[in-house]
């Protein structure tokens, strides 16, 4: 069980724009920033957003973010049959014992 | 260029314990702010974030693994231990280590860890 909460798979035809939820609290997303992670398939995590809405130099500006309270969400404009991997939001949690705190990963497939 | 590499056992027993290695180069972890992080994948399973060690030697560990975690950092050698004992079926995954200006920005490739039974 994750402690922040993503849905599992979302889907898109290219061309098309889907967003990607992530829903926290008030010691995580609440609190701290939200970045995003894009992993292709058999490959490590790639950085794809920090700081909620700053994209990495390389990053595309297809890929955008956003946050607001305790939830945060990623936006793909103008999918592409390259943008199908898995998908993970992270977060500082400020509990008792600061750690880092992940969703459960969304799966993108382009149909 | 950064580049982080993990290295270790692919195959250890239940109850063994762990240590994994991850050769940094391109920064150092003597520079204000830096630190390594260990977080592992299980296979089709989410990420989860294992520990951190900065540049001043502070540790952060997961508080549902801290008793059975450690990490070293040898900043001559650009490297950072993980060790993890007692290790279980459970922990079977793939250990990635990365960078954290503040945040995990830069990641290995990772290592596939299989504990056996």
């Amino acid at each position: 069980q994750s402690v922040l909460t993503q849905p599992p798979s979302a889907s898109g035809t290219p061309g098309q724009r889907v967003t990607i939820s992530c829903s926290g609290n008030n010691s995580n997303i609440g609190s701290n920033y939200v970045y995003w992670y894009q992993q292709l398939p058999g490959t490590a995590p790639k950085l794809l957003i920090y700081r909620n809405n700053q994209r990495p130099s390389g990053v595309p500006d297809r890929f955008s973010g956003s946050k607001s309270g305790t939830s945060a969400s990623l936006a793909i404009s103008g999918l592409r049959s390259e943008d199908e991997a898995d998908y993970h939001c992270a977060a500082w949690d400020d509990s008792l014992s600061p750690f880092w705190v992940f969703g459960g990963g969304t799966k993108l497939t382009v149909l | 260029q950064i580049t982080l590499k993990e290295s270790g056992p692919t195959l250890v027993k239940a109850t063994q314990t762990l240590t994994l290695t991850c050769t940094f180069s391109g920064f150092s972890l003597s520079t204000r702010g830096v630190g390594v992080g260990w977080i592992r994948q299980p296979p089709g399973k989410a990420l989860e974030w294992l520990a951190l060690i900065y540049w001043d030697d502070d540790k952060r560990y997961n508080p549902s693994l801290k008793s059975r975690l450690t990490i070293t950092k040898d900043t001559s050698k650009n490297q950072v231990v993980l060790t993890m004992t007692n290790v279980d079926p459970v922990d079977t995954a793939t250990y990635y280590c990365a960078r954290s200006p503040g945040y995990l920005d830069l990641w290995g490739r990772g290592t596939l860890v299989t504990v056996s039974s």
